[in-house]
């Protein structure tokens, strides 16, 4: 069974159109994370919460917005979405900020922007 | 800038040869590895963690670490096609809450 479910596997939205991606999980790791992958390129993570607390990269753009209302479910929010933003959306969680814990991923989120 | 560097490939091996991923990491005091499997199109999939130096053997894949020269790679014997694949490696920084630097993969394609 899928642990960490991301929803929907593939998103088409329009330029500058407004987008939420979701994530869920059933491991209830207090840590989950947000990565931006695009083609040949390394996962770049986007923020993580650990718990309830934000934690936002320093070089993600204001355009990405993060929301955990819960400790099973995280969204991504796309403000206004520009060409440049497509690319596979990755979920991750892990079960603590130690040191031995490995993430565990979902099987992501393919934005396309027309 | 903490780094992680990785080979991007392709490596290719024929099947039943020996694949060996390698990477270094530039940060001395990183302490947990991890090399994550990734089919085209897909999500990253952990299929090896390593913390202390040596090897780690996990039925056809050994993880090797070594933190004095800032090394750590990953054998795969008796390749399979469906061993074909980016294999990302991933290290995890003291004091940075847990979050993961990914090299940026190598491909790694083995041949009938």
């Amino acid at each position: 069974d899928a642990m960490v479910i991301q929803n929907p596997r593939y998103q088409v939205t329009q330029f500058g159109k407004p987008v939420t991606l979701s994530c869920s999980q059933t491991l209830n790791h207090n840590v989950m994370y947000w990565y931006q992958q695009k083609s040949s390129q390394a996962p770049k993570l986007l923020f993580h919460y650990y718990d309830k607390d934000f934690n936002n990269e320093a070089d993600t753009p204001d355009n990405f917005q993060s929301r955990r209302p819960n400790t099973s479910f995280c969204f991504l929010d796309i403000r206004s979405p520009g060409l440049g933003d497509a690319a596979m959306y990755l979920c991750a969680t892990s079960r603590a900020p130690q040191v031995n814990q490995p993430q565990h991923f979902g099987d992501g989120t393919r934005l396309s922007i027309l | 800038q903490k780094e992680v560097e990785q080979n991007s490939g392709p490596l290719s091996v024929p099947e039943g040869a020996i694949a060996s991923l390698n990477c270094t990491y530039s940060d001395r005091v990183s302490q947990s590895f991890f090399w994550y499997r990734q089919y085209s199109g897909k999500s990253p999939e952990l299929i090896m963690s390593i913390y202390s130096n040596g090897d780690k053997e996990d039925g056809r894949f050994t993880a090797q670490l070594n933190k004095a020269s800032q090394y750590v790679s990953l054998l795969i014997r008796d390749s399979q096609p469906s061993d074909s694949a980016t294999y990302l490696c991933a290290v995890l920084y003291t004091g940075t809450a847990s979050k993961l630097t990914f090299g940026t993969g190598t491909r790694l394609q083995v041949t009938l």
